[in-house]
């Protein structure tokens, strides 16, 4: 089945240092992938997202760029800040014909003053 | 901009007894609306699909007598848990998706505690 692989459980940082969180993802075609982004006692918010190889979703300062080759959607940003921290979510489109989204198991960022 | 709100935000029921939690969306039309339970862990689990004038569409593991739906127009749904008990603690999350759009807009949850 569907599936998404999020590599790094805990990514910590200092401000102003680059990103990247890596996503993998297994499915059929081509998915619609998406990053969302989840803060303390908030329900998950919808960063952005891509439908076709080589289209690169952004948003406030994230970017990814859907890869078929690599089947990848790695999150990255060149400078982060205090407030991003959260955890971070990569999902896809199911391929089945649904439209649930299926999750990966999140990456915690943690930035440092 | 598309929101999405959740009531209550927390819930506290004895086992055994019911809640009702409900979701609507605020600045679009709710066509589809996916319920999801999310662990302390912070996976997801899907519990059902629901698209209006449709029949909503469970995950195994989910029933509708354990998780009746309802979804009567395009800006609310609502689900219960019957006969709580502690393995249905979590935050219950609402994904609301405006037709033929692919990204799910999602509220803030019901974070359900059974004693």
């Amino acid at each position: 089945g569907d599936s998404v692989t999020q590599t790094e459980g805990q990514v910590a940082l200092s401000e102003e240092d680059f990103l990247t969180i890596h996503c993998n993802y297994s499915a059929s075609g081509y998915p619609a992938l998406f990053w969302y982004v989840q803060y303390p006692g908030e329900g998950p918010q919808f960063l952005f997202r891509a439908s076709r190889d080589k289209e690169k979703g952004s948003s406030r300062g994230f970017e990814a760029t859907y890869d078929k080759g690599t089947t990848s959607f790695h999150l990255r940003k060149a400078s982060v800040q205090e407030s991003d921290s959260a955890v971070y979510y990569c999902a896809l489109g199911a391929s089945s014909g649904s439209w649930q989204l299926i999750f990966g198991s999140g990456t915690q960022l943690t930035v440092m003053p | 901009g598309a929101l999405v709100y959740q009531y209550p935000r927390r819930t506290i029921c004895k086992s055994g007894t019911s809640m009702r939690m409900e979701c609507q969306a605020v600045g679009f039309q709710a066509t589809s609306v996916a319920w999801y339970r999310q662990s302390p862990q912070k996976t997801f689990e899907l519990i059902a699909l629901s698209t209006v004038n449709s029949a909503i569409k469970y995950e195994q593991n989910f029933t509708q007598e354990k998780f009746p739906i309802s979804h009567p127009n395009l800006s609310f749904s609502s689900m219960t848990v019957l006969n709580a008990y502690l393995e249905d603690r979590g935050l219950y999350l609402c994904g609301a998706r405006e037709g033929g759009r692919y990204e799910q807009y999602f509220g803030p949850g019901t974070r359900l505690t059974v004693l």
